[in-house]
């Protein structure tokens, strides 16, 4: 069964101190995975998308990180701020025969709170 | 810049009552999608439409119905409104439905089924 688990489950730090949320996923076959921001009462919005082939990417101060052979994931947030209040989903995409269909795995998302 | 917008963003029914959710976006994407979110779980798909003209059942389809409009338009239609249907609901949009391609979302609309 396709699964995305995300740990931990809530998260609260300080402002300006760094974190790391974590995602595991057993799916198959793996296209990309995606790590999505969700602010309170708003849609998800892309923060990374990586294939295969992509150990990191960046974007600002998040930096994500990706294990194909351990299906593990890391997003890693420096230096936070208020900002950064909101939910983070892990998201892997499935990809059908003949690539086809945009399937996505969501996980429930590490909800973190940046107090000043 | 609009995006993706879905209209209302807040809805209570009755039980028993239709009522339809309404999704544009103006990126000129082929492909939109129809998703709940619920406490607990992750986004689960309802349908999509991978290009105009066509749409498929997701994950959990029952008690929805869909409509594309045109490319920019795709609504949602619930029948009769059940409880187990309250939940907050995303349209998203991609450029095509290939896996490999980024999906936008609006900004919800949460559904009180009493």
């Amino acid at each position: 069964k396709n699964q995305v688990e995300q740990s931990p489950q809530s998260l609260i730090i300080l402002e300006g101190k760094n974190c790391t949320l974590q995602c595991n996923y057993t799916v198959s076959p793996f296209s990309n995975l995606r790590w999505y921001k969700q602010d309170t009462g708003r849609g998800p919005v892309s923060l990374t998308i990586m294939t295969f082939s992509e150990n990191t990417k960046s974007n600002g101060r998040y930096t994500a990180t990706l294990d194909a052979d351990t299906k593990q994931s890391s997003l890693h947030i420096t230096a936070s701020q208020l900002s950064d209040s909101a939910s983070y989903i892990c998201v892997v995409s499935v990809s059908a025969p003949g690539g086809a269909t945009n399937k996505l795995i969501f996980g429930t998302g590490t909800l973190l709170a940046v107090q000043p | 810049n609009a995006g993706v917008t879905q209209t209302p963003k807040f809805q209570v029914l009755k039980t028993g009552q239709s009522m339809t959710l309404q999704c544009a976006q103006d990126m000129n994407h082929n492909s939109m999608y129809w998703y709940r979110q619920d406490p607990g779980m992750g986004l689960r798909l309802i349908y999509y439409s991978a290009s105009e003209g066509t749409t498929d059942k997701g994950e959990v389809p029952n008690g929805y119905n869909v409509s594309r409009l045109n490319k920019r338009e795709f609504s949602l239609r619930l029948e009769s409104a059940a409880p187990s249907q309250t939940s907050v609901y995303f349209c998203a949009s991609s450029e095509h439905s290939a896996a490999n391609t980024e999906a936008f979302f609006g900004q919800g609309t949460r559904l009180t089924v009493v």
